[in-house]
């Protein structure tokens, strides 16, 4: 069958580069966004959350940004590793809500 | 994935034959999902639990039921299924105060 990688926007990167993944979001309510990665064949996995009385997390060679004027959050992934290779995608939640909308994701490609 | 485990992993099935999938979790929490994910789609919200006999549609709900009469388990019900329900089925569950979700691994269910 179809992966779900296909149709999505492609990012590939040379093994060692940085990767930044980019998510746009349309609901100025939302005020929790989630990072997950899916590997083929997987179900997603959370990687990194951010509220939005943040505008900086990091994590274990992953930071996400948040900027809120334009609605904007982003995924930095340091030193990029072959095993990196997913869809990553956002999701947000709006205040009151405990049900996420999740964007389409990003298929990252990582060269050896 | 630890804690949720989806049955079958995958399923051949028949035009206008009833299927069902079900999601079992052992972490005992109160808030249970279903979701679709096909090729340029997000992952989309079919029906969610959030407790025992408590259920409520998603965005794509038509064609499809749920029921959980135990916490750990939450059943999707295609009562006739069409081929426009092949895709790839993704249960989680969340605990509220939480927000994240844990996803199961998933069943890819084939309709011809």
């Amino acid at each position: 069958g179809e992966s779900v990688g296909l149709h999505l926007p492609t990012l590939s990167v040379q093994e060692g580069d940085n990767s930044i993944i980019n998510c746009a979001y349309s609901n100025s309510a939302s005020d929790y966004f989630i990072w997950y990665k899916q590997e083929s064949g997987k179900g997603p996995q959370f990687i990194i959350d951010i509220r939005s009385n943040m505008d900086k997390r990091q994590g274990q060679r992953v930071t996400v940004l948040l900027n809120k004027t334009v609605k904007h959050l982003s995924l930095q992934i340091a030193a990029t590793q072959p095993g990196d290779s997913a869809v990553y995608f956002c999701a947000e939640r709006a205040g009151g809500s405990y049900i996420p909308t999740f964007g389409r994701g990003t298929s990252l490609i990582v060269h050896p | 994935d630890a804690g949720i485990t989806q049955s079958p992993r995958h399923k051949v099935t028949e035009t206008g034959t009833p299927v069902t999938l079900r999601c079992h979790q052992t972490e005992n929490h109160r808030y249970m999902y279903w979701y679709r994910q096909d090729p340029g789609h997000g992952l989309r919200l079919i029906h969610y639990s959030y407790g025992v006999k408590d259920t409520d549609k998603g965005e794509v709900s038509d064609g499809y039921s749920v029921s959980r009469s135990k916490t750990e388990d939450f059943l999707l019900t295609l009562e006739s299924a069409t081929s426009s329900q092949t895709s790839v089925y993704f249960c989680a569950i969340s605990e509220r105060d939480t927000y994240g979700y844990t996803f199961g691994s998933g069943t890819r269910l084939t309709v011809v």
